[in-house]
């Protein structure tokens, strides 16, 4: 079993939905959650980094994380075309020594 | 966000030579910096852990020979592939730690072994 699953789709919404984007992590040290999303050819962009459990909001993007079902989410509201890229979820456990561990990666395909 | 730089973004070699990539951190020092391997389609593997001042910490599988990383200062590091040949061909990436636990990473460096 990965330490982390993440569905790699694709995704393919119409442009003005509600996208949901989920990871699973087998690993209850995790402590630190982040998601990056990647354009074609590009190196990860963070978007979202929440600590523990909770849920944190910036702009059209929300992030929880449930750490007592091990299960993370990233929220898209109003999915625009340029929100087509791949999402990579990534958790690490506390402390400056540990490493990023990265979900697949979700495809997302935002149809005008 | 922090901006972390890549040079060169793309790069051909012929079998047998050697390329160096260059990760640079351009407003903020980074004692730890992160090489990374991604396949197409795939997500990123880690290739090695590099602090500033002392030896790169290389995953599992990895050839340290091979993959030769530098970390001389607080805003550089620079990975050399030596001897590439066609099945280093990849796009590596790299990643700066600001904080404890935010990375930022590198628009990657598209390599091709011919």
């Amino acid at each position: 079993q990965k330490e982390v699953e993440q569905d790699p789709g694709p995704l393919s919404v119409p442009e003005g939905a509600i996208v949901s984007l989920n990871c699973t992590y087998s690993n209850s040290a995790f402590q630190y959650f982040m998601w990056y999303r990647q354009y074609s050819r590009k190196g990860p962009e963070l978007l979202m980094y929440t600590y523990s459990s909770g849920n944190k909001e910036d702009g059209r993007f929300t992030a929880q994380v449930d750490k007592s079902s091990k299960y993370i989410s990233l929220f898209i509201r109003d999915s625009q075309p340029s929100d087509s890229a791949t999402y990579l979820c990534a958790m690490k456990t506390s402390g400056n020594t540990g490493k990023l561990i990265f979900g697949q990666g979700t495809t997302l395909q935002v149809k005008p | 966000g922090a901006v972390v730089s890549q040079h060169p973004s793309r790069v051909i070699c012929k079998s047998g030579t050697s390329v160096k990539i260059e990760c640079r951190s351009l407003d903020f020092q980074a004692t730890t910096m992160f090489w990374y391997r991604q396949f197409p389609k795939k997500s990123l593997m880690l290739m090695a852990t590099s602090n500033e001042g002392s030896k790169a910490t290389y995953e599992q599988g990895v050839e340290k020979d091979k993959f030769l990383i530098n970390h001389a200062s607080l805003t550089l590091s620079t990975l050399t592939v030596t001897s590439a040949h066609p099945e280093d061909s990849s796009f590596y990436i790299c990643s700066a730690r600001e904080a404890a636990d935010t990375q930022y990473f590198g628009p990657g460096t598209r390599l091709t072994v011919l």
